[in-house]
């Protein structure tokens, strides 16, 4: 059971273009994060939801979007990616506010 | 501002102890926990800390001071596989999480 599924694993993307990046997940778990990880930062939140229609934005939102409609997914979208949105991105989800995090096998996101 | 302090990068032999520090400055406290991650690979839950004092999990143990805003990660009989960052993050007053930058742990033979 993986629990936590993110896709794509790796994706080559130009500047401009619209990309989605997949989270699902088969545990139910209320919280759902996005985050990103690059060298000499720590993990940066982009945004996260607590329960299905219900989103927030973290440390570093601007330029993305996400959408909960159903509990088990949470799709994260570059509108117009640029170059300073290389990294990997990481979906985690938790069963509560004070529970650890699963982390997905992340997203590794280059645009050229 | 919220803050974390842990070292860059430290180095250790295998089968020895080290001990991995974190210091924090965040606005409330409702928990420390420590995380590890290889190479290439997605954080995984260690440990978490809420009361002061010592959690000890096998080989890995943590500590929390809450009166002094310090915690470490204590790793024994060190294995090549413990080569690895390890990621402390606090929990604020609002539930948010604020890491740090993560310490690369490198072990030699």
């Amino acid at each position: 059971d993986a629990g936590i599924t993110q896709s794509p694993r790796y994706k080559i993307t130009e500047t401009g273009r619209q990309v989605t990046l997949m989270c699902h997940q088969t545990w139910s778990h209320s919280y759902m994060f996005w985050y990103r990880q690059d060298l000499g930062h720590g993990l940066r939140l982009i945004y996260y939801s607590a329960a299905a229609d219900i989103t927030d934005k973290g440390e570093v939102p601007d330029g993305y979007v996400v959408s909960r409609s159903k509990t088990e997914n949470f799709p994260l979208t570059l509108e117009s990616a640029t170059r300073s949105q290389t990294s990997v991105y990481f979906c985690a989800l938790s069963g509560g506010e004070n529970s650890p995090l699963h982390f997905g096998n992340g997203t590794r996101l280059t645009v050229t | 501002g919220q803050n974390i302090d842990q070292p860059t990068e430290m180095t250790a032999t295998e089968g020895a102890i080290v001990q991995i520090n974190c210091t924090y400055q965040t606005s409330g406290f409702n928990g420390l926990f420590w995380y590890q991650q290889h190479a290439g690979e997605a954080p995984t839950f260690l440990s978490y800390n809420v009361l002061d004092g010592l959690e000890e999990k096998g080989r890995f143990s943590s500590f929390l001071s809450r009166s002094k805003g310090y915690s470490y990660l204590l790793l024994k009989e060190l294995q090549m596989k413990d080569s690895a960052s390890y990621l402390c993050a606090v929990l604020d007053s609002n539930y948010q999480l604020i890491w740090g930058a993560g310490t690369k742990l490198i072990i030699k033979p």
